[in-house]
């Protein structure tokens, strides 16, 4: 089945730096999709490309959709302490509206 | 407005055991879709529901069945209930017309089977 492979696993980093994350596929998505969970919550939507070669951001946060349709990247600027959680990409198919496949989570600690 | 509500949020279940978990969806929305997060791991997607109707389906055994019932609300039932069923069962919830990925998650319920 489809699998999405998340890179890295874990960060630490210092407050300031920034970060840079990316997921890979083995199918072609249509979306991509950035989450971000904090401990006991669900996930919760950052970003979301719809086209290939789109750069998308939202505040200190940059995505973009691979032009191969098979890989995504997310790049937070200027990192602080409450950028730590874990995110989640996320890739859908044409024809699986709804359906989400997950990426297996980027772990990201800050240190002030 | 509330967002997705979900009950109860946490549960411990024997091994062969069966479970009602529910979710209310945000307002406004009319899909319902049920995800399964083991430990460390991402979401898995079980299955979605609009129109009281199952839509799709992910990987996932007859154990699992759903509902949705008139005003949107959803059940999802886990029968015979295995070690590996422990996990953090997620709602999330969308409107049809956002094209499924306006996804509102909710916090889940974390069920623990002994």
């Amino acid at each position: 089945g489809q699998q999405l492979n998340q890179s890295p696993q874990s960060m630490f980093i210092q407050e300031g730096e920034d970060v840079s994350m990316n997921c890979t596929s083995s199918s072609i998505f249509n979306t991509w999709l950035w989450y971000k969970q904090d401990p006991g919550e669900g996930p919760v939507l950052l970003i979301a490309l719809y086209k290939a070669g789109e750069l998308t951001s939202n505040g200190r946060l940059t995505a973009q959709f691979g032009i191969t349709r098979k890989d995504s990247f997310l790049n937070i600027s200027a990192s602080i302490p409450s950028d730590v959680g874990i995110y989640f990409c996320a890739g859908a198919s044409s024809g699986n509206t709804g359906k989400l496949i997950f990426g297996q989570g980027t772990t990201l600690q800050v240190k002030p | 407005d509330a967002g997705v509500t979900q009950s109860p949020t946490h549960l411990i279940k024997t091994r062969g055991q069966q479970v009602t978990l529910r979710c209310s969806p945000k307002s406004g929305h009319d899909t319902v879709s049920w995800y399964q997060q083991a430990l460390g791991q991402g979401p898995q997607f079980i299955f979605q529901y609009y129109e009281e109707e199952e839509r799709q389906r992910g990987n996932f055994p007859d154990r699992f069945s759903g509902h949705q019932f008139p005003n949107y609300s959803s059940e999802l039932n886990v029968n015979a209930l295995l070690l590996g069923d422990s996990a953090l069962y997620l709602c999330a919830s969308s409107s049809l017309g956002q094209g499924n990925y306006g996804y509102t998650f909710g916090s889940g319920t974390r069920l623990t089977v002994v």
